[in-house]
């Protein structure tokens, strides 16, 4: 079945650099990779999706971007602000009758000030 | 995007017991999925859950013990049964778009904890 590979576990930088979140996938038939936000006590919130057919996507200060044939895809968060702090997911679709999503372990982010 | 009622948001049961949740959305859904995070931990699917047919159980989880109801398009309840301290975890319930490229939407969540 589909495996999905998240790093890293925890990731800290200073308030306006970059992060970048990446993942590996193991079923070429995925076709759809969201990314979602869980701050801590709430339910998970979809920030970013991209589909198989295009290989990156772009919605403010969030990217992400999907590399098909090495089965990866990335989250790219630039202009950090404190209110980025979160766990990150990735997840990748799978097709078996009814399509679900399975998800990668987490990235804890945090925004140093 | 739907908007799903979930509850209890909490609750702490006696070992042995059974809680029912519940999930409540505000449109028609095909499919309802219920998922399981343990604390500090991803989430992972428990079962699919579609209207006139028995859930779908992922491996690792049987009917036995997280029986599913799903009576009509809007509504759906997780059972977690003669529960056990290894069972604190959060539940949640999870509906997708018309297509899953429309995203899932989460309930808010139910957070056990089991004495």
């Amino acid at each position: 079945g589909e495996n999905v590979e998240q790093h890293p576990s925890t990731l800290s930088v200073q308030e306006g650099d970059s992060a970048v979140i990446k993942c590996t996938y193991s079923d070429s038939a995925s076709n759809y990779f969201p990314w979602y936000k869980q701050e801590l006590g709430k339910r998970p919130q979809l920030i970013i999706d991209i589909r198989s057919n295009v290989g990156e996507k772009k919605d403010q200060r969030i990217a992400v971007t999907l590399n098909k044939t090495a089965k990866h895809f990335s989250l790219h968060i630039t202009e950090t602000q404190p209110e980025d702090s979160a766990v990150y997911f990735c997840a990748a679709s799978i097709n078996q009758g009814a399509q679900k999503l399975v998800f990668g372990q987490g990235t804890r982010l945090t925004i140093n000030p | 995007s739907a908007v799903i009622s979930q509850k209890p948001s909490r609750d702490i049961c006696q070992r042995g017991t059974s809680l029912t949740i519940q999930c409540q959305v505000d449109s028609q859904v095909t499919m309802m999925f219920w998922y399981r995070q343990q604390p500090g931990q991803s989430l992972t699917l428990i079962a699919t859950a579609n209207q006139g047919s028995e859930a779908t159980y992922e491996s690792g989880f049987v009917i036995d013990k997280f029986p599913i109801s799903r009576p009509n398009l809007t509504f759906s309840t997780l059972t977690v049964s003669n529960m056990s301290p290894e069972d604190s975890s959060i539940y949640l319930c999870s509906v997708a778009g018309r297509s899953i490229s429309n995203g899932y939407t989460f309930g808010s969540g139910t957070r056990l904890t089991v004495v």
